[in-house]
């Protein structure tokens, strides 16, 4: 079955360190989406890739960076600027071009956590 | 620009009972709007979405929702609550510019034995 695979589940980190949370799809979709969802609040955009080479910032991005190399992947690195990285990562595509009525489809997303 | 505003952080219902979540939007073009649901430490769920046509919308689950151009509300609505729609459910529109989706800030969905 075509998805969306986040990885890892849960993700730790200390203090001045880089990681990178995986999303890969399988559904041949072009544009893909990273969100940050904290506790009780709703979803804010990072960054978002309509095309391979191609992203732009959401209404987030400080303290994050993407890339888009390939069609099926778009990697979140969450660098040592982003002072408060302690969320919930949820990664989405949806299928572009003709009607603008595609829904999103989500990832499983990825937990991190400082230590 | 587009916005959605969801009226109510939390609903609670008893079991049985008719569960109504509350979706209001903004939009300067025809919309195009989704409901999607969200359980504990998983991704979001498309229930249905309203593009043109019928203004009522099935979705799964037994979850309905009703178009309303004249009052800009797109509510979600489900006859008889079962424990298992207990959860987190989001209304979102389709950015003007199709490149984006807009959510609204969530309903947390509590049912009752």
């Amino acid at each position: 079955d075509g998805g969306i695979t986040q990885s890892p589940k849960y993700l730790f980190r200390k203090e001045g360190q880089n990681v990178t949370l995986s999303c890969e799809q399988n559904l041949n979709h072009d544009a893909m989406y990273w969100y940050r969802q904290d506790p009780g609040q709703g979803l804010r955009l990072i960054y978002y890739s309509q095309i391979v080479n191609d992203f732009q910032k959401g209404d987030i991005a400080e303290g994050y960076s993407v890339s888009r190399e390939k069609k099926e992947s778009f990697p979140l690195t969450v660098t040592s600027a982003q002072k408060n990285p302690t969320a919930f990562y949820l990664c989405a595509s949806t299928r572009q071009g003709g009607s603008s009525n595609q829904p999103q489809h989500f990832g499983d997303g990825t937990r991190l956590s400082i230590l | 620009a587009q916005s959605v505003t969801q009226l109510g952080s939390h609903v609670s219902v008893s079991e049985g009972a008719l569960v109504l979540l509350r979706c209001n939007y903004s939009s300067s073009v025809p919309p195009y709007l989704f409901w999607y649901v969200q359980y504990p430490n998983q991704g979001l769920q498309l229930l249905l979405k309203y593009t043109t046509g019928a203004t009522l919308v099935k979705g799964i689950n037994g979850f309905e929702a009703e178009f309303k151009k004249s009052e800009t509300s797109f509510h979600l609505t489900k006859p008889s609550a079962h424990m298992s729609d207990a959860a987190e459910y989001f209304c979102a529109v389709r950015d003007s510019s199709a490149s984006k989706i807009i959510f609204g800030s969530g309903t947390r969905l509590s049912i009752r034995p």
